[in-house]
């Protein structure tokens, strides 16, 4: 079955750039969703299709995806950006809906 | 706005059963791709059980066989059925929906405790 990995951890400080990573085989090929969770709440999508946000979605949110390699990017960290990352594509060979392992954002 | 409930939620005995359910509000269950995701604690987003707009539903291995993925138009509400449950199904089970295979829209989640 199709396997996303993702870095467990990734810390930044205020106002900088984070980089969140999904890899994959050919992922470039696929189309990758992100979501956000923070502590105690409800996924929320920030990512569609590589690289659309969803309404009320922040433009510091930007997505790219190429080779083997997936990338959620948040521009100018805040501290509300504290959550766990999650990828996500859609297997078509399996039919199944795969996550990533999650990434937790810490901002120092 | 979209809005979805799960209900049904309980402490179960392994190899028991449950029925847990989604109820949707603003959109046909019928018009959009329904799914089962589960997070037990401390864990990560572990997908369940999807149904197509057309009905076809696919599961994941953990699952495959145990659970079954249903939806009642009539009703806009979707289910899941779980059956033989072990304690490694102890998890969070989140109803989410979207327009495509990814998931815009999430409901709150309910607790299903499978224990003796």
């Amino acid at each position: 079955s199709y396997v996303l990995t993702q870095p467990p951890s990734v810390s930044v400080s205020p106002g900088e750039t984070a980089t969140i990573t999904c890899g994959g085989n050919n992922i470039g090929t696929q189309s990758v969703h992100w979501y956000q969770q923070k502590p105690g709440q409800v996924p929320v999508l920030v990512i569609y299709y590589d690289s659309d946000r969803p309404s009320g979605i922040p433009e510091r949110f930007s997505g790219s995806n190429s080779g083997n390699t997936a990338t959620l990017t948040i521009s100018r960290v805040e501290a509300g950006d504290e959550a766990d990352y999650y990828c996500q594509v859609w297997d078509s060979s399996s039919n199944h809906v795969v996550f990533g392992g999650g990434t937790k954002l810490t901002v120092l | 706005e979209v809005q979805l409930v799960e209900s049904g939620g309980a402490l179960v005995q392994p190899g028991g059963s449950l029925r847990i359910s989604c109820a949707a509000s603003e959109f046909p269950v019928s018009h959009n791709y329904m799914t089962w995701v589960r997070q037990a604690p401390g864990k990560g987003l572990e997908w369940v059980s999807i149904i197509f707009a057309g009905g076809t539903t696919y599961d994941a291995d953990s699952v495959k066989g145990r659970f079954s993925i249903s939806r009642d138009n009539s009703k806009n509400t979707m289910y899941l059925q779980l059956n033989s449950l072990r304690s490694e199904d102890t998890a969070v089970y989140y109803c989410a929906s979207g327009r495509d295979r990814y998931f815009d829209s999430w409901g709150q989640g309910t607790l299903v405790t499978v224990s003796s």
